[in-house]
């Protein structure tokens, strides 16, 4: 399968810890997205990469939240100090052109 | 501030019937995509749509995007129990931005 991979898909942490996620886009796609999405709620943006380049940040995006893309493939999202607020569905997606791919997600639980 | 207006939120209907979402918005949007979520999955991608008054068709889901690009309906005909799920439609801002503008999704249940 060729698509979007997340890792992990699940993580619990108690409050206070770091925890970081990585994504693995499609091959081709020089574009890597990251969302957030609470329960019954639509996916909400926090920033995106073009190749290596991060070129939007939500104010969604706390100083606690880094994220890096460093050779313009994989990414990772760290979590510094996480709180309860923080517990979510992290959704990463790519694209090449006008549609993004999202992934299966990894689900934090903040304790 | 850009903002996705769906309805209904939730949709529950018996096998066979047809439906419609709706989504709108006072914003045009450069493009719009339809996503179909699973509990504790990703969105997948239903269809993109690109240009005003366009109308795509993907089996029983008929999809349009408004002449002027701030609204878009999904139609459902003959739903069936796999249809279930939530739909989300997405606006895209236009090639400066990477940022999807998501609707609060429409929950679908088809019974038996």
């Amino acid at each position: 399968d060729t698509g979007v991979s997340q890792d992990p898909r699940h993580k619990i942490t108690k409050r206070g810890q770091n925890v970081t996620f990585r994504c693995d886009p499609i091959s081709e796609h020089n574009r890597l997205y990251w969302y957030r999405q609470t329960l019954g709620q639509g996916p909400e943006f926090l920033t995106y990469f073009q190749n290596e380049a991060q070129l939007e940040k939500s104010r969604l995006l706390s100083d606690r939240f880094s994220a890096e893309r460093p050779k313009g493939s994989f990414s990772t999202l760290e979590i510094q100090r996480t709180e309860q607020g923080d517990s979510a569905m992290y959704l990463c997606a790519s694209s090449l052109g006008t549609s993004r791919y999202f992934g299966p997600g990894t689900r934090l639980t903040v304790l | 501030t850009q903002l996705l207006e769906q309805s209904p939120q939730f949709l529950s209907i018996q096998e066979g019937e047809n439906l419609t979402v709706y989504c709108n918005s006072s914003s045009v949007f450069s493009s719009l995509q339809w996503y179909r979520q699973e509990p504790g999955e990703g969105p997948v991608l239903l269809v993109t749509v690109v240009t005003g008054g366009e109308v795509k068709k993907l089996k029983r889901l008929t999809f349009q995007f408004g002449d002027a690009r701030k609204d878009s309906s999904l139609h459902i005909t003959a739903a069936q129990p796999g249809d279930t799920g939530l739909y989300l439609c997405a606006g895209a801002g236009g090639s400066n931005t990477g940022k999807l503008i998501f609707g609060q999704g429409t929950t679908l249940q088809v019974k038996p």
